[in-house]
């Protein structure tokens, strides 16, 4: 059972908009605490989508975008492509967890 | 550019231990503390600890204490992550990633992984 909570998948057709939840509690993401995004494809190391809840690094597409809003974030893709179709993990830190960083359980995105 | 190398599979009997090397190159290794994440197959992503290379301080997530030892050889600049008594649910593919600094969002997180260990504990 991971810290954080994300739809285990979500799926949308080529061009469409997709958004994916991660939901946390008053000891992470509601304590403040910075979400992070990353985008892992089939049988490679995950790679950095979104930093500090909303900003991306050099070199992301902005069809990209990170939210974040009380206990809980979101990252939206639009413009959906074939590309897209990967595992994507939410992660923060955990105040109760000493020095803890803690993961979303992962979302599986299927381009139609 | 930063490039981070790992060590080769390993595959290991239940109750050994085993060590995963993961070699930094292209940025002040000093500078940045290393952490570890582990993948089992089909499973997510979990974070095991973190070690700075600049003094050898470590934190280890509660799972792992006492099972793990992150240490760091600065001549060569290479971090090392052993994990202890293994069992079964140890197989998994065993990542570093570099703990970079933005300073537009002033958070910190992960920007460079290596790409990752496999080791299998199977009797």
């Amino acid at each position: 059972q991971s810290v954080l909570t994300q739809p285990p998948s979500v799926s949308g057709a080529p061009g469409q908009r997709v958004a994916i939840s991660c939901t946390g509690s008053s000891s992470n993401i509601g304590a403040g605490y910075d979400v992070h995004w990353y985008q892992q494809l089939p049988g490679t190391a995950p790679k950095l989508l979104i930093y500090g809840n909303s900003n991306r690094p050099s070199g992301v597409p902005d069809r990209f975008s990170g939210s974040k809003s009380g206990t809980s974030a979101s990252l939206a893709i639009t413009g959906l492509q074939a590309e897209d179709e990967a595992d994507y993990y939410c992660q923060s830190y955990d105040s109760s967890l000493s020095g803890s960083r803690v993961f979303g359980g992962g979302t599986k995105l299927t381009v139609l | 550019q930063v490039q981070l190398v790992q060590s080769g599979a390993e595959v290991k009997k239940p109750g050994a231990s085993v060590k995963v090397s993961c070699k930094a190159s292209g940025y002040t290794f000093s500078s940045h503390y290393m952490h570890w994440v582990r993948q089992a197959p089909g499973k997510g992503l979990e974070w095991m600890g973190t070690i700075n290379p600049s003094g050898g301080r470590t934190s280890y997530a509660e799972k792992f204490q006492g099972r793990v030892t992150m240490t760091r050889d600065t001549s060569t600049r290479t971090v090392y992550m052993e994990l202890s008594s293994l069992r079964s649910e140890d197989t998994a593919v065993y990542y570093c990633a570099r703990e970079g600094f933005y300073y537009d969002s002033g958070s910190s997180t992960w920007d460079y992984w290596g790409q990752g260990t496999l080791v299998t504990v199977s009797s």
